[in-house]
């Protein structure tokens, strides 16, 4: 079974503009879970689909979105970027929201 | 709200000995999973083991062992005949139980193994 991919893997923005980022998770699994990883803030979940449907959201403003689509490929947006949003992204999928999650191999976002 | 702490930032071992990794948590749920994840240089997290507070008996997989004492919420992985690709970041994480809804995961700040011939 193919694992959870993620695209871009790589990605350089400036300040101002707007990035979407794509996750598709595991054959199967319907919930999505989006997380983001500075060394000054460690991990810090920023919300979770499942069937589409938002279930859970983290402490993020309102510029991070997300939503998920009927065949369960998530995508996430930053709109007006800031410095502080350079960060590693990391998507994880899983059955449902009480069975383990896989990760992604992330995005690693640069705003200059 | 729930937190995971991980005391110790760095840790060394020589190859084929055994460490200990260490993690407290606090929560006031009785219902919850812990794990411990290893992100090495690559950046992909790895699931390394898993534990349901439920169960008495503590995971093991293959060399990788955990002590789980839910009345201390503590909950330490120890690696056994370490191996040079071992050396990555592990994390603590929690998550509660929840039906319905999602629960997310609880990282704590990670501790870097570094493994020596």
């Amino acid at each position: 079974k193919a694992g959870v991919t993620q695209t871009p893997r790589y990605l350089i923005k400036t300040r101002g503009q707007q990035v979407t980022l794509s996750c598709s998770p595991i054959s199967g699994h319907r919930s999505v879970s989006w997380y983001q990883q500075t060394p000054g803030q460690g991990l810090q979940f920023l919300f979770e689909y499942f069937s589409e449907t938002q279930r859970n959201k983290g402490n993020f403003p309102g510029r991070f979105s997300g939503r998920q689509f009927s065949n369960s490929r998530s995508e996430m947006n930053v709109s007006t970027l800031e410095l502080g949003d350079s960060a590693l992204y990391l998507c994880a999928s899983s059955l449902d929201s009480n069975n383990e999650q896989f990760f992604g191999p992330g995005t690693r976002l640069t705003v200059l | 709200a729930q937190t995971v702490t991980q005391s110790q930032p760095e840790m060394s071992v020589q190859e084929a000995e055994t460490v200990t990794l260490s993690c407290t948590y606090d929560t006031s749920e009785s219902d919850y999973y812990l794990f411990w994840y290893k992100q090495p240089p690559s950046r992909q997290m790895i699931l390394v083991i898993r534990q349901e507070a439920y169960k008495q008996q503590n995971a093991t997989e293959n060399r990788f062992s955990v002590n789980f004492q839910k009345a201390a919420k503590s909950f330490s992985l120890k690696i056994s005949d370490s191996q040079l690709g071992d050396a990555a970041m592990y994390f603590c994480a929690y998550r509660r139980v929840m039906t319905g809804t999602a629960s997310k995961l609880t990282f704590g700040t990670g501790t870097r193994l570094q493994v020596t011939l």
